[in-house]
């Protein structure tokens, strides 16, 4: 079975800042990962896929995210924090072959002017 | 290009009383997944339906829960009799591919029905 774990259900930093929300995720086959951001009142949104091919991947409003196999990791960074992101982030997993995905329980990220 | 509409955007109901909540999905979407948030359990998926049959239905918590998917465009989620604890954020997301190779699509989630019974 898929799971996904988000270990912080927090995160504060600084304004201008670099960021990190960790995510780490167990599937027995590929994975294919997801990152979502959920404002107040609103659906969640997608921000960025990791499906195959290079282990960074760039994503919406100057996101990235690296996987890392071995680790089994796949954490969401931004260079430099603005007050605007702060907001819900949702990472998720899907196994290759199945349509079912696996939401973590989010991680609330707090930009701190 | 229009998102995923839910309708109501709220409703506040009696214990006891039929909800029906409405999904339009993006055209051309193939998949559409109803969930539900609350504070204490996260987002939960209820059910889950691949060009209008439905794939996965585990999630449903009770059989007063039911859904539909008449057409490729439209989708329900009824709860009958309705309770309390049923209080929470509905969800509707779609999205494109079968499943198998297609299944690096995201979803596109609709902006949710608060569903709140007294």
């Amino acid at each position: 079975a898929q799971s996904v774990a988000q270990p912080e259900d927090q995160v504060n930093v600084a304004e201008g800042n670099p960021l990190t929300v960790k995510c780490t995720y167990s599937v027995s086959g590929n994975p294919y990962l997801f990152w979502y951001v959920q404002y107040p009142n609103r659906g969640l949104q997608f921000l960025l896929k990791y499906i195959t091919g290079d282990n960074l991947v760039k994503g919406s409003y100057g996101f990235e995210a690296e996987f890392n196999k071995s680790q089994t990791s796949f954490h969401l960074k931004k260079p430099s924090a603005l007050v605007s992101d702060s907001a819900l982030y949702f990472c998720a997993v899907r196994e290759g072959g199945y349509q079912k995905v696996t939401f973590g329980t989010g991680t609330k990220l707090q930009v701190i002017p | 290009d229009a998102g995923v509409i839910q309708s109501p955007r709220h409703e506040v109901t009696e214990m006891g009383q039929e909800v029906t909540l409405r999904c339009k999905p993006i055209s051309g979407h193939n998949s559409l997944f109803w969930y539900r948030q609350t504070m204490m359990r996260g987002l939960e998926l209820l059910i889950y339906f691949n060009n209008n049959v439905p794939i996965d239905d585990s999630g449903m918590p009770e059989d007063r829960f039911s859904a539909k998917m008449p057409n490729a465009s439209f989708s329900t989620l009824k709860i009958q009799p309705s309770e309390p604890r049923d209080s929470a954020v509905y969800f509707c997301a779609s999205s494109s591919g079968t499943g198998g190779t297609d299944s690096n699509q995201p979803q596109h989630f609709g902006d949710g029905t608060r569903l709140s019974i007294l």
